[in-house]
């Protein structure tokens, strides 16, 4: 099984702060990869899929990068909104797991 | 406005069997691969299953698999998890989630439904 190991597992940044996630996979998943993001009391949203594409109606401070096995989710100008747990995703193979997510807190 | 609607979470023992549904609606259903994701309380999202399109291939989570099954039925627009043997460790919020294409791996998944709580407790 493809394990993703997300780091940091948390984080906190000012307002305007540029903010890096990674997403490390135990084997290459080529950009089989989405990023989701929980906030608080409310239900994951799609942020990205295929590693760098963004998902209609996400803002364009949300980027994502990576292939193989090492993957980047940026937030280029964090907002008090951005607020939340993100979490990546392989969808290469089954199990299609999860990391164990990045809470990132506004300071 | 596309829509999923859980159903059939609750209370039940250990060793019991629950059964969920999700209603969808405002896509074409049996277009799209279905998911079950749980997330139980104060701790992280965890896919659970997976079902293609046309239902001819099913994925699960180890932690699960020879318990649960997965289904849907496209005539209803409507997806099922059974879940039997259930144990304390499946305690969660169970949310069906749309994937991006038929195939079950699902390429992300891009709707959410609002979840459905099981509580496995004597």
């Amino acid at each position: 099984d493809i394990q993703m190991t997300q780091s940091p597992s948390s984080l906190s940044a000012s307002v305007g702060d540029r903010v890096t996630i990674t997403c490390r996979a135990s084997q290459g998943i080529s950009n089989y990869l989405a990023w989701y993001q929980q906030k608080p009391g409310k239900v994951p949203k799609l942020l990205i899929y295929a590693a760098s594409t963004l998902q209609s109606g996400v803002p364009s401070r949300f980027s994502g990068s990576g292939s193989g096995t090492d993957f980047t989710l940026t937030i280029s100008s964090l907002q008090p909104e951005d607020a939340a747990t993100y979490y990546c995703q392989n969808y290469k193979s089954a199990p299609l797991t999860f990391g164990g997510g990045t809470k990132v807190e506004i300071k | 406005e596309v829509q999923l609607l859980e159903s059939g979470g609750g209370l039940v023992q250990p060793g019991g069997s629950l059964r969920l549904s999700c209603a969808a609606s405002g896509f074409t259903f049996s277009s799209f691969a279905m998911n079950w994701v749980r997330q139980a309380p104060g701790k992280g999202l965890e896919w659970v299953s997976a079902i293609s399109g046309s239902g001819d291939r099913t994925y699960y989570a180890d932690a699960v698999k020879g318990r649960f099954t997965i289904s849907r039925d496209n005539s209803k627009n409507t997806l099922y998890l059974q879940m039997n043997s259930l144990r304390a460790e499946d305690t969660a919020v169970y949310y069906c989630a749309k994937g991006r294409s038929s195939y079950a791996s699902s390429y992300g998944m891009d709707v959410w439904g609002q979840g459905t709580t099981v509580t496995v407790s004597s």
